[in-house]
């Protein structure tokens, strides 16, 4: 039973143009939502966060929206450089008994062309 | 320059033999955890410890142990009752109060000769 999917297991995008990030989720205790980088071999990076009290968080190039009714959150880059070529996580995360755990998407590899 | 140690990068293991994975951080972080990640999918929580001397089960423990002597170090270390132990483990710590993102190690990779 997968609670978070990202449905999207790559995408491919031109230098420049916008990117755009989706992960779903199914469990509404869910209350604060994270967005992760990975390049091979490394350990995930955290790029931004939402608490479930906002419907978006912006940090530079990236922008993330929440959409509770939906279950719905998405990451949008803007503008894509080829540095940003990785492949990104959501993790959810809710408080009471299971407070400090999060729960990961599957992942989407980004590509950005030059 | 604080951060996530995890030793070896990469570790070979005979079939029905213990291993242990090394996790030590200076971030002065109270939350560690350890993670499981295969090919195509997402992050797997193993284990996971709040303070000291304490810690919980995560989804997939089952075939693994750790231990929490030291508030810098968690180590990992996967049984011979784990069946499928070859994957990428990562590392990773917080600190404990509101919702604080969690800081990842560079991950070791774990295969079965």
């Amino acid at each position: 039973d997968q609670q978070v999917k990202q449905n999207s297991p790559s995408l491919s995008v031109q230098e420049g143009r916008i990117s755009i990030l989706n992960c779903d989720y199914t469990n509404s205790m869910f209350d604060y939502f994270l967005w992760y980088k990975k390049y091979p071999a490394e350990g995930p990076t955290f790029l931004i966060s939402i608490s479930s009290i906002k419907d978006k968080n912006e940090d530079g190039r990236f922008t993330v929206f929440l959409n509770k009714s939906a279950k719905h959150l998405s990451l949008h880059i803007v503008p894509s450089q080829p540095g940003d070529s990785a492949v990104y996580f959501c993790a959810l995360g809710a408080g009471g008994t299971s407070y400090g755990k999060l729960t990961f998407g599957q992942g989407t590899i980004l590509t950005v062309h030059p | 320059d604080g951060g996530i140690t995890q030793s070896p990068k990469y570790l070979f293991r005979k079939e029905g033999q213990n291993v242990t994975l090394s996790c030590e951080q200076n971030l002065n972080h109270d939350a560690m955890y350890w993670y499981r990640q295969d090919p195509g999918q997402g992050l797997r929580l193993i284990y996971y410890s709040q303070i000291v001397n304490d810690f919980q089960k995560g989804d997939i423990a089952e075939g693994y142990s750790v231990s929490r002597e030291k508030k810098e170090s968690f180590p990992l270390t996967v049984t011979s009752a784990q069946k499928n132990p070859t994957a990428f483990y990562l590392c990773a710590s917080s600190i404990l109060g509101g919702y604080q993102p969690q800081h990842f190690g560079d991950g070791t990779r774990l295969s079965i000769l």
